[in-house]
């Protein structure tokens, strides 16, 4: 069974950094391309950004309002992505899911979520 | 970026009545286009792929439609268990983009 487990959200002031981590389990990680989502509280779906596989170059990609401050990395040998978010802003509250993104057949396999808020 | 209007935005359904769901795209995206099952304090969940490909474990009432621009979801009969919000979502190109959601509720 595959299983996504989110942790690292809480609460960071506006300018500050944080970092999420996700561990997978029940799939060959390695082989995988993952995705972060984010719900802000009430609201829809927004894509944070990808990365590839390293097989498959292991690039990665981001929604507009995260480039430049959002990073995400990849530990295949600990099975587990990271999402590292930096210069923090208030719009940046939501839940963040971690996702198996299946490329063109959609996001396949999603986390709990786990919740950041920025607030001073 | 390629935006997707859901319509509508809301939905009251008596159970075993039939619910139809649109997603519109601002171009093409073939048949990249997935729908996903959001109930309350769950996350999101895949239920069909590539416009019409339901997921294993789907209910038989869920199916998709639709290629290009223009998409449906279609719940034959509203079970209870269906009362969520639905999402569609494109992987055509990035950025990737969703709709902006259709909530159902059971009159």
């Amino acid at each position: 069974e595959v299983q996504l487990v989110e942790s690292g959200g809480g609460l960071v002031k506006p300018g500050g950094s944080l970092g999420l981590s996700c561990q997978a389990s029940g799939l060959t990680f390695s082989n995988a391309w993952m995705s972060w989502v984010r719900q802000a509280p009430g609201k829809g779906l927004e894509w944070v950004g990808r990365i590839k596989s390293k097989t498959a170059g292991g690039t990665t990609d981001y929604g507009e309002p995260v480039k430049g401050r959002f990073t995400i990395s990849r530990d295949d040998s600990k099975t587990t992505l990271y999402l590292q978010m930096n210069s923090l802003k208030i719009e940046d509250t939501a839940v963040y899911y971690c996702t198996i993104d299946w490329g063109a057949a959609g996001l396949g396999y999603w986390g709990q979520g786990t919740l950041v808020t920025v607030s001073s | 970026e390629i935006v997707l209007t859901q319509s509508p935005d809301f939905q009251s359904v008596t159970p075993r009545e039939k619910v139809t769901i649109t997603c519109r795209a601002s171009q093409s995206v073939g048949t990249n286009l997935h729908w996903y099952q959001q109930k309350p304090d769950q996350s999101p969940k895949l239920l069909i792929k590539y416009a019409s490909q339901s997921l294993s474990g789907v209910p038989s009432t869920f199916s998709g439609s639709g290629s290009g621009t223009d998409f449906t979801l279609t719940i034959t009969s509203l079970e209870a268990e269906d009362a969520a919000t639905y999402y569609c979502h494109q992987s055509s190109s990035l950025p990737l983009t969703f709709g902006g959601g259709t909530k159902v509720e059971i009159k």
